[in-house]
């Protein structure tokens, strides 16, 4: 149980355009999800924090017109990031949690933009 | 504000050596001390939540216990399957549910 995917795996744009990244509960309900950043070497750094049909609470220094966060389902969860550039190349993961205090992560989503 | 470190930052063990990972907090109201295994190139793995001071959890050749200060991630002869980054993390205050991360240990162990 608490299976956590995310879609795609990878993927490689050019600088200016937008990519869109899903992420889904599939074998339970989320009433909340995070998406995190982590470059290599580091840590998980927390960008975001969003519930079922409200909107997503930023971290500060994250800009939440460049990082665009929709959750319209109890499973699913999308993080776009518009008009990115190089220094958006990082490895984005999302997280998401039922009722309880655990969260169960996704496997990530690799960011090259060229 | 909330921080969370950890050491050694990197560890290298031969097959069978025990040893142990130190995670150490300050958190206003701990609600949730959590260890995760994260392997290259993926999404981090749960391993144990706790929740109070002289809590302990075991899993396989894992075992963590917590103090009102730190936590521990013990190795009980590892093996090499067992080579990963081992992350700690709290709750986040004032009510929030979102984690903040230490930085990690890389745990390498040789057969």
């Amino acid at each position: 149980g608490a299976v956590v995917s995310q879609h795609p795996s990878w993927v490689i744009c050019k600088s200016g355009t937008s990519v869109k990244i899903e992420c889904r509960s599939l074998d339970f309900q989320a009433t909340t999800m995070f998406w995190y950043r982590q470059f290599p070497k580091q840590s998980l750094m927390l960008m975001a924090t969003s519930n079922e049909g409200s909107k997503a609470t930023y971290e500060q220094g994250v800009e939440k017109d460049k990082f665009l966060i929709n959750h319209a389902s109890l499973t699913l969860s999308t993080l776009t990031v518009t008009s990115a550039h190089p220094e958006d190349s990082s490895f984005y993961i999302c997280s998401a949690a039922a009722s309880g205090e655990t969260q169960y992560f996704g496997p990530g989503t690799r960011l090259l933009v060229l | 504000e909330d921080q969370v470190t950890q050491s050694p930052e990197a560890l290298r063990l031969q097959e069978g050596e025990s040893s142990s990972l130190n995670c150490s907090y300050t958190v206003s109201g701990l609600r949730g001390l959590f260890w995760y295994r994260q392997d290259p190139g993926k999404g981090p793995e749960f391993l144990f939540t706790l929740y109070s001071a002289g809590e302990e959890k075991e899993k396989e050749r894992l075992k963590a216990t917590l103090t009102k200060k730190e936590s521990f991630l013990h190795i009980t002869a590892p093996k090499p399957e067992d080579s990963a980054t081992y992350l700690c993390a709290v709750r986040l205050g004032r009510g929030r549910r979102a984690l903040t991360f230490g930085s990690g240990t890389r745990l390498q162990v040789q057969p």
